[in-house]
């Protein structure tokens, strides 16, 4: 199974702050990549897939990058709403698998 | 509106068995692949198991082969997973997720999960 390892795992930002989560695949997955937003107690959300379309509803602050091996999901002047965890998640190969995820927390 | 709804979690012992269901509403079903995710509190996301459209074809992660049954009843807007052999590592959230049309394995629609507990 491709392994997919995320750094930092958590990280502390202020309102307005600019955030960079980093995703890597142990192998080569193109740009099949998902990042999901979940906040305690609630179901994963969609953010971004083929690393870098945004889904529908989702604010342009969220912005992905990346091929291959190497991602990034931005969140650009964070909002009260944007304190939660994140995963990404490949869907190059199956199994689909996630990453361990990054918390965002308030400074 | 899409929604997707599990039930069925519950208590159980080891060795034990259950049956989790997810009813869908707000798509049409039929034209969907559906997954079955689960999380441990406080750890990552792992897929469980995915049932495509036709219902034909389903696949197990390597932990729950054999153990576990992914179904789905087209008629009734559901998608089960019966698990049966139930150990303690098998304690966790299970999400029912949506696979969207493009025929890659992403997740635009998730259940709010139900608790799996497995423990003596």
């Amino acid at each position: 199974d491709i392994q997919m390892t995320q750094s930092p795992s958590s990280v502390s930002a202020s309102v307005g702050d600019r955030v960079t989560i980093t995703c890597r695949a142990s192998q080569n997955i193109n740009t099949w990549l998902a990042w999901y937003q979940q906040k305690p107690g609630q179901a994963p959300k969609l953010l971004i897939y083929a690393a870098s379309t945004l889904q529908s509803g989702v604010p342009s602050r969220f912005s992905g990058s990346g091929s291959g091996t190497d991602f990034t999901l931005t969140i650009t002047s964070l909002q009260p709403e944007d304190f939660a965890t994140y995963s990404c998640q490949q869907a190059n190969t199956f199994p689909p698998t996630f990453g361990g995820g990054t918390k965002v927390e308030i400074k | 509106e899409v929604q997707l709804v599990e039930s069925g979690g519950g208590f159980v012992q080891p060795g034990g068995s259950l049956k989790l269901s997810c009813a869908a509403s707000g798509f049409t079903f039929s034209r969907h692949w559906m997954h079955w995710v689960r999380q441990v509190p406080g750890k990552g996301l792992v897929w469980v198991s995915r049932i495509p459209n036709d219902g034909s074809s389903a696949s197990y992660a390597d932990s729950v082969r054999g153990r576990i049954t992914i179904s789905r009843d087209d008629a009734k807007n559901t998608v089960y997973l019966e698990m049966s052999s139930l150990r303690a590592e098998d304690t966790a959230v299970y999400y029912c997720a949506r696979e969207v049309e493009t025929g890659m394995a992403i997740f635009d629609s998730w259940g709010q999960g139900t608790l799996v507990t497995v423990s003596s």
